[in-house]
Formats: C-alpha cells, structure tokens, sequence
C-alpha cells in the first residue's frame, strides 16, 4: 500500500514548456486535489476532483489543467510553463471528499523549478 | 472568501517548556485540521477537530476547537526536539470535496 506516489519528484523546465505531473493513489479514494506550496504562502488549492469523471477549480487554476483519468490518477498539465509556477506541487487524496472524520493524505510533492 | 490566520508564524522555544500555536479562520466551518510538515517532507495529518468544544490529545500535543470564536489551539506541552516541524491548520469551507484552506504554517524550532 504505497498511499498517494507522484512524479517526477524533481523537474526543471525554461519558459514557454510544458509538462504533465503525475499522481495516483492506492487507497480506493473518491476525491483528489492538487496545491501548491510557495514559501511563506501555506498550501493554496488549484484543482479537485471530487469523483471519477469531475474537476472543479479551486484558489489559484490559472496557467493549469487537470484530467481525472480514472478513480486512482489525477494528472495536472501545465502548458506554456512561466516562472511564477514554480513551486512544490503536492497531490493528495481522501475517501469521500470530507465527510466526518475524512481527512486528506498526501503525496511525497513535485518540486518545480521555471527558469 | 475564507481566510485563516495562524499566530505565531515563527517559534523558537526551549525544551520543557509549554507553548501554544493559535490558528482563526473567517467564515462558519465545522471542520478544522492540523498537519505537520517536517523540511523537505509532505504533509502528515495530526488531528481531525470536527464539533464545538472538540479536543483530540496525542502525546505532548493537544488540539481543542471553538467554533463560535472561530479559534483553535494546538498546545504543546513540554516540548522536545522531535517536535520541531512546521505546523499547519486548515479549514474546509463547504460541504463536499472543495479542497482545504490552509493557514501559513507556524515553523517551530525547539532548541536544547
């Protein structure tokens, strides 16, 4: 039971490229998110799914886009990279989308570098 | 929009002693999380807060929640090094998986 895995774990791209990250858990979870973390920011919300065949935006969807690909992958695409995306990108997924005690389990993060 | 605030954003503190991290949030939510994130590392979840007056203790660290005052404490009792880590709290805003508002994080340093 490997939880929520994503790759690449490191990646470094110039302005103007794209690039998929990559995110499936093993734990049967319903809803996905992706955030990213900049220092002195917390994490910030880009994209969720809360089942199999749904995305919906959340704080900061701009420059991204997000495709469910069935219940274990929740892939995040950017497609014309900038600086100001550079970030960690941390995945995470819980069992019904916070309901009662849900909580949300999250993966080892993608550190993005735009140069 | 939901805004949640930590305080302190910064702790360094002695090992022994008691300290508390408070975290407010701006609009009605009934569901309130602490994580940890130690350098480098992903996020661990700490405790789910889910009711008024709710309090979940797990070793030196204890959570309450206070739904009226929007407000609540992690306290750490008698801290020692393992403890230091960046906590966060995080709030959902609504009903069904819209994802989490988190705070900016309190990077604790504990020192001998």
């Amino acid at each position: 039971n490997a939880g929520v895995t994503q790759t690449p774990k490191f990646q470094v791209l110039k302005t103007g490229q794209s690039m998929t990250l990559q995110c499936a858990q093993d734990m049967n979870h319903n809803s996905m998110y992706w955030y990213r973390q900049d220092p002195g920011m917390g994490l910030r919300l880009i994209y969720y799914s809360a089942s199999e065949g749904t995305t919906d935006k959340g704080e900061v969807p701009n420059g991204y886009n997000v495709s469910r690909l069935n219940k274990r992958e929740f892939s995040l695409r950017l497609e014309s990279a900038a600086p100001s995306q550079t970030s960690v990108y941390f995945c995470a997924s819980s069992l019904q989308g916070f309901s009662m005690s849900d909580t949300q389990y999250f993966g080892p993060g993608t550190r993005l570098t735009v140069l | 929009e939901l805004k949640v605030e930590q305080n302190p954003l910064f702790l360094s503190m002695q090992e022994g002693k008691n300290y508390t991290i408070y975290c407010n949030y701006s609009t009605t939510s009934d569901r309130l999380y602490w994580y940890r994130q130690d350098p480098g590392k992903s996020l661990e979840s700490l405790f789910v807060l889910l009711s008024n007056g709710a309090v979940k203790q797990e070793g030196r660290l204890m959570a309450s929640l206070d739904t009226k005052a929007r407000l609540s404490t992690l306290h750490i009792t008698a801290a020692v090094h393992d403890l230091s880590a960046t906590y966060f709290c995080a709030v959902v805003s609504g009903g069904g998986a819209d994802g989490l508002t988190f705070g900016k994080g309190t990077h604790l340093i504990i020192q001998p």
